[in-house]
Parts: structure tokens; C-alpha cells; sequence
């Protein structure tokens, strides 16, 4: 069964202290790999997309990669502003355009 | 573009009550998809549209839920008869069909509904 799995469920961090937030992905074929952001009371927000081992993708304090079997997003020297539930997603091969979710990483950045 | 509309952002309503959500996707968008979110089982697909014509409905999870897009531009998800376990955020969101690579798809901002 295709499996997407987000470690930590929640994660506290220091301002400036850098940090890295795991996907781990048991799928029969991936086509791409997803990074949104949601804060409380919105919707997801588009980060990143990657489709091969070895990609990565970066925007301000966050690097995304990916491996054959995760996903990292990385964060460098975090501010209270990128406090949010980080969302990875899998586009599987012959699963159409059906997005399957991992459960999110909860990041509170503190002063 | 104002980005992905719902309607309403909350909803309380009575068990057995129907209740209707509403899309307007970004335009030109050639899919849309609704998704429902819990704590408990996190963000599920339900059903997807392209260019109007639903084509994955398996995440519905009863017959009491059904979709429809008459048009590029509104969708609606509407369940009848309505119970306190459909209570969640539910979530519209569209993409532009690109042939070369898979596009990201934009949120709205859900509608939170509880259903007591």
C-alpha cells in the first residue's frame, strides 16, 4: 500500500536554529513530490515540487531534496514567520492527478 | 487573480440537515479537486473534475456526499443527509494542465463545517 509518512508530528525551534523536516515515501511509482505550507486557518500553500532523486529546489531559508525513498525540506536559521504545518504530498504513476498527503509537521519557531 | 473562492467559510448545521459548499476555481484552470481535512486521517482527496467531467470520485465516502461542476467556473459538494462525523474543513482546489510536467494546484481557503 502506498505509504507517505512526515517526521516529526511537531517540531520546536529557536530563532536561527536550523533544522530539517523528513517525508518518507513507500509508493510503486513516483511522478513528483510535493512541499506546501498551511497556516492555521488557510489552505495549503505551494513550496516545491521535485520528480527525481537527487533534485533540489530552494527558496529563501528552505532547501528541499529528494531520495529515492524521502524528502527533506531544510531549514536554515528559521524566524517566527515560518511557523506553519509543513505538508508533503506524492503524485504516484497511474494514480491520475490524485495528490496523496502525508499528516504534516507542526514548526513553531520562537523568539 | 483573486485565487480559488469557497463559500461559506463556516457552516454549523444540524444532523440530517443538507448542506451545499461552493467553488470558483482560478480561470482558466482545467481541474478541480475537493479534499476533505481532519485531524485524525489529515488531508483526503475525495473527488476531481477535468474540464468540467468528474473523473475520480473513489474518495467520496458515502452516498450521501455528491459533486458537480456545471460549468468552468463553480463547483459545488453536497451532502445529504448531513452527520456529525462529516464535520471538517473542507478544501476546493484547481490546476493548470501542463503537458510536460504536473503543475502545482492552488488552494482556497476552506469551509469549516460542524455538523452537531
Amino acid at each position: 500500500e502506498d505509504q507517505v509518512t512526515q517526521s516529526p508530528e511537531a517540531l520546536r525551534l529557536q530563532e536561527g536554529e536550523s533544522s530539517s523536516l523528513n517525508c518518507s515515501y513507500t509508493v510503486s511509482g513516483l511522478r513528483g513530490l510535493f512541499w506546501y505550507r498551511q497556516d492555521p486557518g488557510k489552505g495549503p500553500e505551494f513550496l516545491f515540487t521535485l520528480y527525481s532523486a537527487g533534485e533540489e529546489k530552494e527558496k529563501e531559508r528552505l532547501k528541499a531534496t529528494l531520495t529515492k525513498k524521502e524528502s527533506f525540506l531544510h531549514i536554515t536559521a528559521p524566524k517566527p514567520e515560518d511557523s506553519a504545518t509543513y505538508l508533503c504530498a506524492v503524485l504516484l504513476t497511474g494514480g491520475g492527478n490524485k495528490l496523496t498527503f502525508g499528516t504534516g509537521t507542526q514548526l513553531k519557531v520562537e523568539l | 487573480d483573486a485565487g480559488v473562492i469557497q463559500s461559506p467559510r463556516h457552516e454549523v448545521t444540524e444532523m440530517g440537515q443538507e448542506v451545499t459548499l461552493r467553488c470558483k476555481p482560478i480561470s482558466g484552470h482545467d481541474y478541480l479537486f475537493w479534499y476533505r481535512q481532519t485531524m485524525m486521517r489529515g488531508l483526503e482527496l475525495l473527488i476531481y473534475f477535468n474540464n468540467n467531467v468528474p473523473i475520480d470520485d473513489s474518495g467520496m465516502p458515502e452516498d450521501r456526499f455528491s459533486a458537480k461542476m456545471p460549468n468552468a467556473s463553480f463547483s459545488t459538494l453536497k451532502i445529504q443527509p448531513s452527520e456529525p462525523r462529516d464535520s471538517a474543513v473542507y478544501f476546493c482546489a484547481s490546476r493548470r494542465d501542463r503537458v510536460v510536467q504536473w503543475t502545482e494546484a492552488f488552494f482556497g481557503q476552506g469551509t469549516r463545517l460542524t455538523v452537531v
